[in-house]
């Protein structure tokens, strides 16, 4: 596809379920980010992929929250045992880094997350 | 720890008057900024890029300014138009990207 794609949209999840969040990113890109925003709130970085190596997990905030990349293709996010505070708008980035990191970040449109 | 701050008040403009909003950040020194603009409901977009030794980078009514003494970009909208109402968010990158809160502004015809 031409942008990042992420899925579901929208989620409604029971608390203490799992929840599995897909990021397609753009074909080519090396760097895949994953982001969370509570409502009214900023991007709070959650994992960073780069290429090959080991990602960068320091934003995940608590062990609940695991990530996996394959390669540089489809990322998936996934939360388990749900807590009502997971609640949050979930974006995925990726960029096409050449090597500087500094490569601007294109973004899906998010998967909203409501944990009841 | 690192920190970035930006003004977490909304900013109310008058159409065609200049928008500057401010972004600080403490605890590191980021080699690159960028700045991205968000409307609601919407993944935040890239605008621009700046690096420590450019000083000032425009685009179009754009500029941005980064003052690596003072730990601070500014980022100006000239001859704003209600079409620039949105929050705009700044991410100084050392390692890896991430954002202030972001700033909202509104233009008002």
């Amino acid at each position: 596809g031409a942008g990042v794609s992420q899925s579901p949209s929208n989620k409604v999840t029971e608390k203490g379920k799992d929840v599995e969040l897909r990021c397609d990113p753009i074909s080519g890109h090396t760097a895949l980010y994953w982001y969370r925003q509570r409502l009214g709130q900023g991007l709070e970085f959650l994992i960073y992929f780069q290429g090959n190596s080991a990602p960068d997990k320091s934003g995940l905030p608590s062990d609940r929250f695991s990530a996996e990349r394959t390669g540089e293709s489809v990322s998936t996010l996934t939360i388990q045992r749900t807590q009502q505070e997971d609640s949050a708008v979930y974006l995925c980035a990726s960029s096409f880094n050449g090597g500087a990191n500094t490569g601007e970040l294109f973004f899906g449109e998010g998967s909203r997350l409501t944990v009841l | 720890s690192q920190k970035i701050e930006q003004n977490s008040e909304a900013l109310n403009i008058q159409e065609g008057k200049t928008a500057t909003l401010t972004c600080n950040y403490t605890n590191y020194s980021p080699a690159y900024l960028q700045w991205y603009r968000q409307d609601p409901g919407r993944g935040p977009v890239f605008l621009l890029l700046i690096r420590e030794n450019e000083k000032e980078k425009r685009k179009e009514r754009l500029k941005v300014t980064f003052d690596t003494t003072l730990k601070q970009s500014l980022f100006h909208i000239t001859a704003s138009q209600p079409a620039d109402s949105a929050t705009y968010l700044c991410a100084p990158i050392y390692q890896k990207v991430t954002f202030g809160t972001g700033t909202k502004l509104q233009v008002i015809p």
